[in-house]
């Protein structure tokens, strides 16, 4: 089973700041890999699917980039809101999910 | 607007079971496959098991196969998932996703709000 890693495990930040999430994967998953974002006592929320698609509703601060088993979501300018943990995911025979990145405020 | 809604979580003796619900609304609810995942207390998430839209294939993590059970009713638009043999590591809250897209339900888009499940003594 492919297994995801996130880097770094917890990522402090300023409001303004470019924030930049590593999701690393055991083996090349293409460009199938989700990333969610969960706010504290919330259920997580899709941002992005397919590496750089961004889901309803979701704004362009939030980007995603790689292919095969290296991937990068950028948020190009943090917002009071935007601080949170950030997942990986991704579905080969069955589902998986990085561990997280929190962004927190530095 | 979809949305889905858990209920049945609560506390139970390690061992013991417990069923949960997830009602959805806002779409054709056989059309999509639904997952179910958890996270621990102060835990990343963990996919626990999906069934496909016409409820005739399920899927299961290794942690859980052969004690949790998979269900649904097109009929109600309700996902069920029973837990059996319940053990301490077990302590999650549960939530109910739907998976999208339909033709390969590689994500999970939108999530319910969760239900606590506690084992313990």
């Amino acid at each position: 089973e492919i297994v995801l890693t996130q880097s770094p495990a917890t990522l402090s930040l300023s409001p303004g700041e470019r924030a930049t999430l590593s999701c690393r994967a055991s083996q090349s998953v293409g460009r199938y890999l989700a990333w969610y974002q969960q706010k504290s006592g919330q259920a997580p929320r899709l941002l992005i699917y397919e590496t750089s698609n961004r889901a309803t509703g979701i704004p362009a601060r939030f980007s995603g980039s790689g292919s095969g088993t290296d991937f990068t979501l950028t948020i190009s300018s943090l917002e009071p809101e935007d601080f949170a943990v950030y997942y990986c995911q991704h579905r080969s025979n069955l589902w998986t999910f990085g561990q997280g990145t929190k962004v927190e405020v530095k | 607007e979809v949305q889905l809604l858990e209920s049945g979580g609560g506390l139970v003796q390690p061992g013991g079971s417990l069923r949960l619900s997830c009602a959805a609304s806002g779409f054709t609810f056989t059309t999509y496959a639904m997952s179910w995942v958890r996270q621990a207390p102060g835990k990343g998430l963990e996919w626990v098991s999906c069934i496909s839209g016409d409820g005739s294939d399920p899927y299961y993590a290794d942690s859980v196969k052969g004690r949790f059970t998979i269900s649904r009713d097109n009929s109600k638009d309700t996902l069920y998932l029973q837990l059996n043999s319940l053990r301490a590591e077990d302590t999650a809250v549960y939530y109910c996703a739907k998976n999208v897209p339909p033709e390969t339900s590689k994500w999970f888009d939108p999530w319910g709000q969760g239900t606590l499940v506690t084992v313990s003594s």
